[in-house]
């Protein structure tokens, strides 16, 4: 089965202060590796997605996300964010064979001006 | 505009009433899917359809129904209700090939009673 783990519940940063979510998935085979947002009061929307070649992805609104496949994680990542930042992020994944996507519990990111 | 529109957008109900939830996209996508998102456990997986006719189940599939009769519609149908059923309830769709995005509905908020 697979599975995500995301270890923070809730971020609380400064603006201008750098940004890294944790994001750990389980399964055995290749996957697909996703990160979503959710804006108050919206729906989902995709940052960024990695299916394969470069680890480096890079997302819309600055952001970008390291696929470390010996260590199972796809950690977000902006340099300095915004109060607009503040959000629900979610990571998901989906082992190759597979047909549903796998969602992480989410992130909660507060964005103090 | 490619989207994807539920309704109703919220709904208070009470236990045992059946409901059906409506999910619609414009974007001939092959594949749809029901999650429901509940506070520090993310994003569920309910049902999906890989296409006309074709379901199955998700993650949390207990107590609930769908259907896939037409390509662009994917209704939630609770036969009978319960208070563990109150939730925010997502349809999506996705292109055929689960590794491209998910494209997300706005959303239903569902109180049972």
């Amino acid at each position: 089965a697979q599975s995500v783990s995301q270890h923070n519940h809730h971020v609380i940063l400064s603006e201008a202060a750098s940004l890294e979510l944790g994001c750990n998935y389980s399964y055995g085979g290749t996957v697909n590796l996703f990160w979503y947002v959710q804006y108050p009061g919206q729906h989902l929307q995709l940052l960024l997605k990695y299916f394969s070649g470069d680890p480096l992805v890079k997302g819309i609104k600055g952001f970008e996300a390291e696929f470390i496949k010996s260590k199972f994680s796809f950690n977000l990542r902006k340099p300095s964010v915004q109060w607009s930042d503040t959000a629900e992020y979610f990571c998901a994944v989906r082992g190759t064979g597979r047909r549903a996507l796998t969602f992480g519990s989410g992130t909660r990111l507060q964005v103090q001006p | 505009e490619a989207q994807v529109t539920q309704n109703p957008r919220y709904l208070i109900t009470v236990t045992g009433k059946k409901l059906t939830v409506t999910c619609s996209q414009n974007m001939n996508h092959e594949y749809m899917s029901w999650y429901r998102q509940d506070p520090g456990l993310g994003l569920r997986q309910i049902y999906y359809s890989m296409n006309v006719e074709v379901t199955d189940k998700g993650d949390v599939p207990e107590g609930y129904k769908v259907s896939r009769k037409e390509k662009r519609n994917f209704p939630l149908i609770l036969e009978s209700p319960s208070p563990n059923q109150t939730s925010l309830y997502f349809c999506a769709s996705t292109p055929q090939g689960l590794s491209n995005e998910q494209f997300f509905g706005p959303g239903t908020r569902l109180t049972v009673l």
